[in-house]
C-alpha cells in the first residue's frame, strides 16, 4: 500500500529565507504526487501537481517541487518565504493503477516571521 | 458560485448519540471523499465513493458509515462506535479517477467535538 512521509513536522523561518519540506513515498508504480496547502482559517487549496514529464513542477505563489523517482521524493521548495506562507503544508500520492485512493501526509506547519 | 458546502461547521455531540455531517458539492463530480484531520497525524481517509450507490472503506472507516443516494451528496454518519471521534472533518470531490485532468477539491470542514 502507498503511504507519505513528511518528516518535518514543524518549520519556522524568517522572511526572505529559503524553503524546503521534505516528502517521500512508497510505492514502486506510477503515481501521481501533489503539495496542498492550507492557510490559517481557510480549506485545503492544490499547490501544484505532477502527473508526468517534466520532474520540476511550479505551482502557484512561487512555489516549485521536484519529483526525483529514484529517491522516492517529491520535495516542496520556495527561494524566498513571505509571511503570508504560513500554513500547514501537505504532501499526497496517488497511484492510478492501484487505487483511486489519494493519501496524505501527516503535514508540515510552517511559520514565518517577518 | 460552485464548490462543496459542508455543515455545519461546528458540532457538539454526546457520547453515545450518533451525527451526520452533511456535504453537498454541485460541481457535477462523480467522485466524493470523506476524511478525517487530526493534529499530526495528517487527513486521513474515511470512505470514498466514486458513483452514486457505491462507495468504499478508507483507511479509517470504523465507526463511520455513508450513502451516496445523490450525485451531489454524501452525507457521513460518525456512530457511537467511534472510539475518538472528535476531530476535523473534511469533506472533498472530484470529477472522476484523480489524473491529469483532474484533482481534489475540498470543503471547509465540519469540527465535531463529543462532550
Amino acid at each position: 500500500a502507498q503511504s507519505v512521509s513528511q518528516h518535518n513536522h514543524h518549520v519556522i523561518l524568517s522572511e526572505a529565507a529559503s524553503l524546503e519540506l521534505g516528502c517521500n513515498y512508497s510505492y514502486g508504480g506510477t503515481v501521481n504526487l501533489f503539495w496542498y496547502v492550507q492557510y490559517p482559517g481557510q480549506h485545503l487549496q492544490l499547490l501544484l501537481k505532477y502527473f508526468s514529464g517534466d520532474p520540476l513542477v511550479k505551482g502557484i505563489k512561487g512555489f516549485e517541487a521536484e519529483f526525483i523517482k529514484s529517491k522516492f521524493s517529491f520535495n516542496l521548495r520556495k527561494p524566498s518565504v513571505q509571511w503570508s506562507d504560513t500554513a500547514e503544508y501537505f504532501c499526497a500520492v496517488n497511484a492510478p493503477y492501484n487505487t483511486d485512493k489519494l493519501i496524505f501526509g501527516t503535514g508540515t506547519r510552517l511559520q514565518v516571521f517577518p | 458560485d460552485g464548490g462543496i458546502t459542508q455543515s455545519p461547521k461546528y458540532l457538539f455531540r454526546k457520547e453515545g448519540q450518533n451525527v451526520t455531517l452533511s456535504c453537498e458539492q454541485n460541481l457535477n463530480h462523480d467522485a466524493m471523499y470523506w476524511y478525517r484531520q487530526d493534529p499530526g497525524q495528517g487527513l486521513r481517509l474515511i470512505y470514498y465513493s466514486q458513483i452514486v450507490n457505491d462507495f468504499q472503506k478508507g483507511d479509517i472507516a470504523e465507526g463511520y458509515s455513508v450513502s451516496r443516494e445523490k450525485k451531489e451528496s454524501f452525507p457521513l454518519t460518525v456512530t457511537s462506535a467511534q472510539k475518538n471521534p472528535t476531530a476535523f472533518y473534511l469533506c472533498a470531490s472530484s470529477i472522476g479517477q484523480v489524473g491529469p485532468r483532474d484533482t481534489i477539491y475540498f470543503g471547509e470542514g465540519s469540527w465535531l467535538t463529543v462532550v
